[in-house]
């Protein structure tokens, strides 16, 4: 069955660009009816939706967050990325990457999560 | 913007039945969906377009939506339900996936 698993460095500086790929195995990037999602997780709180591309690489993104973050996919790699650009430590959280299902607004695959903290 | 209102917190003995409730704005227009979050775990899909259940997922999960809240119902609570809950929308006139505030829910 599909897994997603993310990875990246799990501290950054201030004002510096996060950078997070998630790689899926089990199943092609490339298979239609999916959106590949990011979605994070602040210490102790609740769940904030990022954005997501599609495996031909139009993207939709939170409009909170629309200014500093892009995405990208490779289906050679079949894996797909998230930049936050000039984070800050408001960006400290764990990172998920999720699929989400086109016929449905839900996410139903999620990986484990990575934490990244923004500090000097 | 969009904002899904849940309980912080429910406790249930075991066997007993667990309601928790997402509240939003015309909520009854829209699919709501639930996960649930263990602790160190990611979140696991419970419940999607209101009522419907992944493969895998147990009959005592369940979910409705009235058009002033959802509920999901969680029906002879066991230890192993023990978790944060989450509702889930997406909210097409911000162009956001919208999650709920989160609920805890303890098993006496």
């Amino acid at each position: 069955q599909v897994q997603l698993q993310e990875s990246g460095p799990g501290l950054v500086k201030p004002l510096q660009t996060l950078s997070l790929t998630c790689t899926v195995s089990g199943g092609s990037i490339s298979t239609g009816g999916y959106y590949w999602s990011w979605i994070r997780q602040h210490p102790g709180k609740g769940l904030e939706w990022i954005g997501y591309i599609y495996y031909s690489g139009s993207t939709y993104y939170n409009p909170s967050l629309k200014s500093r973050v892009t995405m990208s996919v490779d289906t050679s790699k079949n894996q797909f990325s998230l930049k936050l650009s000039s984070v800050t430590a408001a960006d400290t959280a764990v990172y998920y990457c999720a699929r989400r299902m086109a016929a449905a607004g839900t996410f139903d695959i999620w990986g484990r999560g990575t934490m990244v903290t923004v500090s000097s | 913007s969009y904002v899904l209102t849940q309980p912080p917190s429910v406790s249930v003995a075991p066997g007993q039945t667990a309601r928790i409730t997402c509240g939003g704005n015309n909520i009854g227009s829209k699919s709501v969906h639930w996960y649930q979050q263990k602790p160190g775990q990611a979140p696991v899909l419970v419940v999607y377009d209101d009522s419907d259940r992944p493969s895998g997922i147990p009959e005592r999960l369940s979910g409705s939506n009235s058009g002033i809240t959802a509920t999901l119902t969680i029906s002879r609570v066991e230890a192993g339900d023990e978790a944060d809950y989450y509702c889930q929308v997406w909210d097409s006139s911000s162009g956001h996936y919208v999650f709920g505030t989160g609920t805890k829910v303890t098993v006496l």
